[in-house]
């Protein structure tokens, strides 16, 4: 079944370095790719999605790559601040489907120490 | 708020009690998902809805779970006879024709 797994599970670094959130996906048919943030006690929200005729989109600080071929996709932070530390979701879709469910990885707690 | 709304925010229930919770969506959004989270994990999903219609049900759901979504706007998901298992975060999300999910609060439910 589809599956999407994300590494890594947990993730500290020091205030102004980059972090790196990785996921792989199992169904080929994806192609639609959000990255949630979840504060502790708090909805998920988008911070950023990727659709699979793009291969890099950017949004200040704030990145995501996709190798279609490798099905692999990548949540890239950088010049990370205290604010940043929170729980990242990715997920993967197949947008245009008669669903459009969101097959969540199990999530990276991404901690940023001042 | 024009986001999407959960209520209840908790619900504390014994074991074999029914328990209901509501989901408005976005206003317009004509798509709406429930989602299960459990401690630790990614949000897994349940149901979805287009407009009134249960058009997907997961596996996950099983015969004492139900959700209604009667006129296409807001939802209801039902619990019976609540297990200990049932305990995690419902989380409702709606979109627009297919495009991105808005994730409501979630509804944190604990079964004792």
């Amino acid at each position: 079944g589809e599956n999407v797994e994300q590494h890594p599970s947990t993730l500290s670094v020091q205030e102004g370095d980059s972090a790196v959130i990785k996921c792989t996906y199992s169904d080929s048919a994806s192609n639609y790719f959000p990255w949630y943030k979840q504060e502790l006690g708090k909805r998920p929200q988008l911070i950023i999605d990727i659709r699979s005729n793009v291969g890099e989109k950017k949004d200040q600080r704030i990145a995501v790559t996709l190798n279609k071929t490798a099905k692999h996709f990548s949540l890239h932070i950088t010049e990370t601040q205290p604010e940043d530390s929170a729980v990242y979701f990715c997920a993967a879709s197949w947008a245009g489907g008669a669903t459009n469910k969101l097959i969540f990885g199990t999530g990276t707690l991404l901690a940023v120490q001042p | 708020d024009t986001g999407v709304s959960q209520d209840p925010r908790h619900k504390i229930t014994k074991r074999g009690q029914n328990v209901t919770f509501r989901c408005d969506p976005i206003s317009e959004h004509n798509r709406l998902y429930w989602y299960r989270q459990t401690l630790g994990q990614g949000p897994e999903f349940l149901t979805y809805f287009q407009n009134e219609a249960q058009l997907e049900k997961s596996r996950l759901l099983s015969d004492r779970f139900s959700a209604e979504r009667p006129k296409g706007s807001f939802s209801t998901l039902e619990i019976q006879r609540t297990e200990q298992g049932d305990s995690a975060m419902y989380l409702c999300a709606s979109s627009m024709r297919g495009e991105t999910q808005y994730f409501g609060p979630g509804t944190r439910l604990l079964v004792l």
